[in-house]
């Protein structure tokens, strides 16, 4: 058990829709991130926050948007779900505002998109 | 963007038999990490290198970061059936701040 949680473990919706995926980070940890992963893909780098700001940005969409919230919750937003948008979303937490430093994964979030 | 090219991408191998995995970058790194995704699981991260030439040993797992900070590998000796997963490279350099990862390379162990 890494102590990050997200919810909802599955997600099935349709096209066109928007879904909102929740993650808690390890108690102590400021930083959160996000990452995609397709099918038989890598982790694609979506966004970061540390402490309630946006540090690091990288190839999210238009349509996908996040924010941390004062209690460090995070909330990854999707919307106008296409096909292609199905995957697995994991959320990550450190400690400290940098690229070093051991990132604890949440179980992650499966999107389906039909 | 930085990129990180891991190889190969798929890797089969007899119970016993070692195994490596490579991560290269044509910028050099400020850290290297590494990570393993068991089959319906989570990245778990395993080690952080940060020094040139650095090399790191856990059990049967050798890590090594190259000289020049642009390459890194990962070598298991004599696998075992636990060792089955996905392995990740996940790099950094200076202007970016993120840590980028690898495609990965998926290990099976046959027994």
């Amino acid at each position: 058990d890494s102590g990050v949680t997200q919810t909802p473990k599955h997600l099935i919706t349709a096209t066109g829709q928007r879904v909102t995926l929740r993650c808690s980070p390890r108690s102590g940890d400021l930083s959160v991130y996000w990452y995609q992963q397709s099918l038989d893909q890598g982790l694609q780098f979506l966004i970061q926050y540390y402490n309630g700001e946006e540090r690091a940005k990288g190839n999210i969409l238009e349509r996908f948007s996040a924010q941390q919230f004062p209690d460090l919750h995070s909330e990854l937003n999707l919307s106008s779900l296409e096909l292609g948008d199905s995957a697995l979303y994991f959320c990550a937490s450190s400690v400290r505002d940098s690229d070093t430093g051991e990132l604890f994964f949440g179980e992650g979030s499966r999107l389906t998109v039909l | 963007g930085q990129q990180v090219m891991q190889i190969p991408q798929y890797q089969h191998v007899q119970e016993g038999e070692d195994f490596t995995t490579y991560c290269n970058s044509s910028t050099t790194l400020s850290n290297i990490q590494w990570y393993k995704q068991r089959p319906g699981g989570h990245p778990v991260f395993l080690i952080q290198l940060v020094k040139s030439g650095e090399v790191k040993k856990q059990k049967r797992l050798t890590f090594q970061f190259g000289e020049a900070k642009k390459n890194s590998s990962l070598h298991i000796t004599a696998t075992q059936t636990t060792d089955v997963g996905t392995y990740f490279c996940a790099a950094s350099s200076g202007s970016a701040r993120q840590l980028t990862f690898g495609s990965g390379t998926q290990l099976t162990v046959l027994p």
